[in-house]
């Protein structure tokens, strides 16, 4: 069975902290994604990844970075962490010739 | 730019109603169109899809049909159940991105 695998369901950092979140697939896929989801705020892409080494920034990128030394793993960094960067991290992959997107479970990050 | 527009929620219906969740569209071209849903604690599952004009997307009984003339891509199920209850999103794909609407929260109750 295919997948996108977060490395954590369920996080909890001190503020300063400095954070790594791993996201692997295992689908061959080109793209891969880093969304933050919020209540009533919906999806926001942080940043994205089309390929191994590259990364583009998305709509929210600030207190974030991303690294991609191999196509199956997008690791998402918080420098140092802050309490406003309490959310729900969601990864995503897709392949380049179709673009429906494979989700990872998730992973509910705390800064307290 | 391109945009997705869903109707607000919550969606609150009783088991067996018939179920619709309004998604229009602005966009260049015809983008391919997608509903993903994601139940509680869950990340998004892929629910269905239609790639050009006219295309009907199901699965598990939810159908959409992509309309260009009214650039709708409107989620269907005649018969809903408790286990639908779930937050259901519209998106669109622009240059090997999806653009993504709010999510429309579906209750269904017994």
């Amino acid at each position: 069975d295919v997948k996108v695998t977060q490395s954590s369901r369920y996080l909890v950092k001190r503020t300063g902290e400095k954070v790594f979140l791993e996201c692997v697939q295992d689908m061959d896929h080109e793209n891969m994604f880093w969304y933050r989801q919020d209540p009533g705020l919906g999806l926001r892409l942080i940043y994205f990844s089309y390929d191994v080494k590259m990364k583009e920034k998305g709509d929210i990128p600030e207190g974030y970075s991303v690294s991609r030394e191999k196509k199956e793993r997008f690791s998402l960094i918080l420098e140092s962490a802050s309490t406003n960067q309490t959310s729900m991290y969601l990864c995503a992959s897709s392949s380049s010739g179709d673009y429906g997107y494979t989700f990872g479970s998730g992973t509910r990050l705390t800064v307290v | 730019g391109n945009s997705v527009t869903q109707m607000e929620g919550p969606v609150t219906l009783s088991e067996e109603a018939f179920l619709t969740i309004n998604c229009t569209y602005t966009a260049t071209g015809y983008p391919s169109l997608f509903w993903y849903v994601q139940y509680p604690g869950e990340g998004l599952q892929l629910l269905l899809k239609a790639t050009k004009a006219d295309d009907k997307g199901s699965n598990k009984g939810f159908e959409a049909t992509y309309r260009k003339e009214t650039t709708s891509f409107h989620l269907e199920k005649g018969s809903v159940q408790v286990s639908d209850s779930a937050v259901y999103f519209c998106a669109l794909e622009s240059r090997y991105q999806l653009i993504w609407g709010a999510g429309t929260k579906l209750i269904i109750k017994p």
